[in-house]
């Protein structure tokens, strides 16, 4: 099956700066790529996602990379600000088959340094 | 409001006492999923369901059932809770085929002594 590797666990950067958290996958088969985003005490909401055929998207300060290649994303946050304090999961789906295909990684808890 | 809903929120228990969570959607979504999370290991989904009378395990079933009459309810049972079940747990469902958003839950946070 898929498997996704997140890194870094945890990520502390200063305000205003930039912060980049990296995924791998290993099925290159996975055709979608998610990134949720959970605040302390919420469930994960999707705030950025990404297809294969797509090399990058962005959405205001968030942007997501994909190296198909390479078999990595990664999510790209700039001009940080306290609100972007949370845990950030990558995710990789699979299509088709008769798996229900989002894989997670383990998490990335990004702390913004005021 | 179109959401996911969850109950209980907290629940503590004793081992080996049969407990249901219960999950509710209504947004006609055709995939349902439950998830536990614990710390330092993420998301690991638990059971899946592609629409009604159709379940198959995720990466952890050991200790759980599922079942799915309704398109619009997904219950997760655990028939004899054990300590090492404590956690955190969601339910999550989106609309069938690929690249669709996943919508969780509140979570429900299960103790079991």
């Amino acid at each position: 099956g898929e498997n996704v590797e997140q890194h870094p666990s945890t990520l502390s950067v200063q305000e205003g700066d930039s912060a980049v958290i990296k995924c791998t996958y290993s099925d290159s088969a996975s055709n979608y790529f998610p990134w949720y985003k959970q605040e302390l005490g919420k469930r994960p909401q999707l705030i950025i996602d990404i297809r294969s055929n797509v090399g990058e998207k962005k959405d205001q300060r968030i942007a997501v990379t994909l190296n198909k290649t390479a078999k990595h994303f990664s999510l790209h946050i700039t001009e940080t600000q306290p609100e972007d304090s949370a845990v950030y999961f990558c995710a990789a789906s699979i299509p088709g088959g008769g798996a229900d295909g989002l894989t997670f990684g383990k998490g990335t808890h990004l702390i913004i340094q005021p | 409001e179109a959401q996911v809903t969850q109950n209980p929120r907290y629940l503590i228990t004793v081992t080996g006492k049969k407990l249901t969570v219960t999950c509710s959607q209504n947004m006609n979504h055709e995939y349902m999923s439950w998830y536990r999370q614990d710390p330092g290991l993420g998301l690991r989904q638990i059971y899946y369901s592609m629409n009604v009378e159709v379940t198959d395990k995720g990466d952890v079933p050991e200790g759980y059932k599922v079942s799915r009459k309704e398109k619009r309810n997904f219950p997760l049972i655990l028939e004899s809770p054990s300590p090492n079940q404590t956690s955190l747990y969601f339910c999550a469902s989106r609309p069938g085929g690929s690249y669709n958003e996943q919508f969780f839950g509140p979570g429900t946070r299960l103790t079991v002594l």
